[in-house]
């Protein structure tokens, strides 16, 4: 079965510093997509960055890097230089593209607050 | 701004009503969906439609009612809830399945059932 573990329901971190957000990951199929969504207390699903399981480098967008690590499945979050703004829920996501279903499994989510 | 709409955004409503809630999006995408989001849940899939043609249902009350007219809207008709079934009705949007792509959501809509 596909499973997405977060393990961290809270997070602190102090504006400016880094902070890494654990994910870890559970499916037998050898190709998959990882995903980090950030919610704002808006509401809104925001897609933040993509990790595909064949990717050789591990993906990066802005102050967003994925700390891929296969073997031991896991796809951890990493936010450098936290600003205010990146209080929010944030989600790791998994799709599975080998079997017939290709839909997103969430796991629970982490909460960060980032202190001034 | 998002490219996917919805609403409304904020919905209360007795269990005895019947509602709907619309999904708009304007990325010409073929794909669309409906999660609901409990209080500490993670996101549950309810309903997949691809080219209007519903692909999934994950075995979802039938109090709950999809509508797909056209690959850019999505309905979600509402009749007889439960208060259990407040949470946050978010809709989302996608490039036809096959390929490593991400899902755009909308805001959501928070129903409140009394």
């Amino acid at each position: 079965a596909q499973k997405i573990t977060q393990t961290q329901p809270g997070m602190f971190v102090q504006e400016k510093e880094a902070v890494t957000l654990d994910c870890t990951y559970d499916t037998s199929d050898p190709s998959y997509g990882l995903f980090w969504y950030k919610q704002p207390s808006s509401g809104e699903m925001i897609f933040l960055i993509y990790q595909g399981s064949y990717d050789q480098q591990n993906a990066t967008e802005g102050r967003y890097s994925l700390n891929f690590q296969k073997a031991r499945k896991s796809a951890n979050l990493v936010i450098s230089a936290s600003q205010l703004g990146d209080s929010a829920m944030y989600f790791c996501a998994m799709r599975v593209y080998g079997g017939s279903q290709g839909n997103l499994i969430f796991g629970k989510g982490t909460k960060l607050s980032v202190k001034p | 701004e998002t490219g996917v709409t919805q609403t409304p955004r904020h919905l209360v409503m007795g269990m005895t009503n019947k509602k709907s809630l619309k999904c708009e999006q304007h990325l010409g995408h073929n794909a669309m969906y409906w999660y609901k989001q409990s209080a500490k849940k993670p996101l549950e899939l309810m309903f997949v439609y691809n080219f209007k043609e519903q692909t999934e249902n994950n075995s979802v009350p039938s109090r709950f009612s999809p509508e797909c007219p056209n690959s850019s809207h999505l309905f979600l008709h509402l009749h007889t809830l439960q208060p259990e079934d407040s949470a946050l009705y978010l809709c989302a949007s996608s490039p036809p399945r096959g390929g490593q792509y991400e899902q755009y959501f909308g805001p959501g809509t928070r129903l409140t059932v009394t």
